[in-house]
C-alpha cells in the first residue's frame, strides 16, 4: 500500500524559498504515475500546483508557473517541491498526491504540511 | 481555464437522509470528487465522473453528463458529514471547485 510523508521547514520567511520532500514508501515511483503537489490555505479551498514524471517531466499550474520547480530522485523514492519568493499568500497546507495511472485524479495522499510564510 | 462552481455550499441533512451534490464546468471534462474531513488530507471517491474508488462504499455514486457532474450519497451515516470538493482535469491543469459542506441537522 503506497504512503506518502511529507517533510520540510516548519516556517519560511517572506521573500524567501519553500522547500519540501515527499518521500514515497510500499510504491517505486520509478513504476509509472505523476507524483504531484496540492494546497490549500487556511480556510480555503484546494490548489493544483504541479506534478512530476519519474523521467523528471514536469507541468504546473500557470498561476505559479514562474515560481515553482518539482523534481524526482528515484534514488531516493522522493519527489520535491521548491516555491520562490514566497509572501503571506503562500501560507497553506502542503500536500503531496499520487496521480491515477489513466484517470487524472489523485488516488494517495500524504497527511500535509502546514507552511506559514511569517517573519 | 475550466472554471468550477458547486451547489449548494452548504447542505443540513440527517443520518439516514440522502445528499445530491452538483458541480458546473465551463467546459466538459474529466471529473473526481473528493472527501475532505477537518485536519485531513483529501481522500479520492469518484474518479471518471462515475466509477468509485478503491475501498469506497456503495452509497456514493457520481452521474451527469457533459458539463453537470453529481454527486449522490445515499443513507449519509454519521462519518460522511464532511467537506465536498469535484476536480476537473483539462488542458494539462488541475482545477478544484470550492466546495460543498454536508452538515448534520
Amino acid at each position: 500500500q503506497v504512503q506518502l510523508q511529507e517533510s520540510g521547514p516548519g516556517l519560511v520567511q517572506p521573500s524567501e524559498t519553500l522547500s519540501l520532500t515527499c518521500t514515497v514508501s510500499g510504491y517505486s515511483i520509478s513504476s509509472g504515475h505523476y507524483w504531484g503537489w496540492i494546497r490549500q490555505p487556511p480556510g480555503k479551498g484546494l490548489e493544483w500546483i504541479g506534478s512530476v514524471y519519474h523521467s523528471g517531466s514536469a507541468y504546473y499550474n500557470p498561476s505559479l508557473k514562474s515560481r515553482v520547480t518539482i523534481s524526482v530522485d528515484t534514488s531516493r523514492n522522493q519527489f520535491s517541491l521548491t516555491l520562490e519568493s514566497v509572501t503571506a499568500a503562500d501560507t497553506a497546507v502542503y500536500y503531496c498526491a499520487r496521480e491515477g495511472v489513466g484517470a487524472p485524479a489523485f488516488d494517495s495522499w500524504g497527511q500535509g504540511s502546514r507552511v506559514p510564510v511569517s517573519s | 481555464e475550466i472554471v468550477l462552481t458547486q451547489s449548494p455550499d452548504t447542505l443540513s441533512l440527517s443520518p439516514g437522509e440522502s445528499a445530491t451534490l452538483s458541480c458546473r464546468a465551463t467546459q466538459s471534462s474529466y471529473l473526481a470528487w473528493y472527501q475532505q474531513k477537518p485536519g485531513q488530507a483529501p481522500r479520492l471517491l469518484i474518479f471518471g465522473a462515475s466509477s468509485r474508488a478503491t475501498g469506497i462504499p456503495d452509497r456514493f455514486s457520481g452521474g451527469g453528463s457533459g458539463t453537470d457532474s453529481t454527486l449522490t450519497i445515499s443513507r449519509l451515516e454519521p462519518e460522511d458529514f464532511a467537506m465536498y470538493y469535484c476536480q476537473q482535469y483539462g488542458d494539462s491543469l488541475f482545477t478544484f471547485g470550492p466546495g460543498t459542506k454536508v452538515h448534520m441537522k
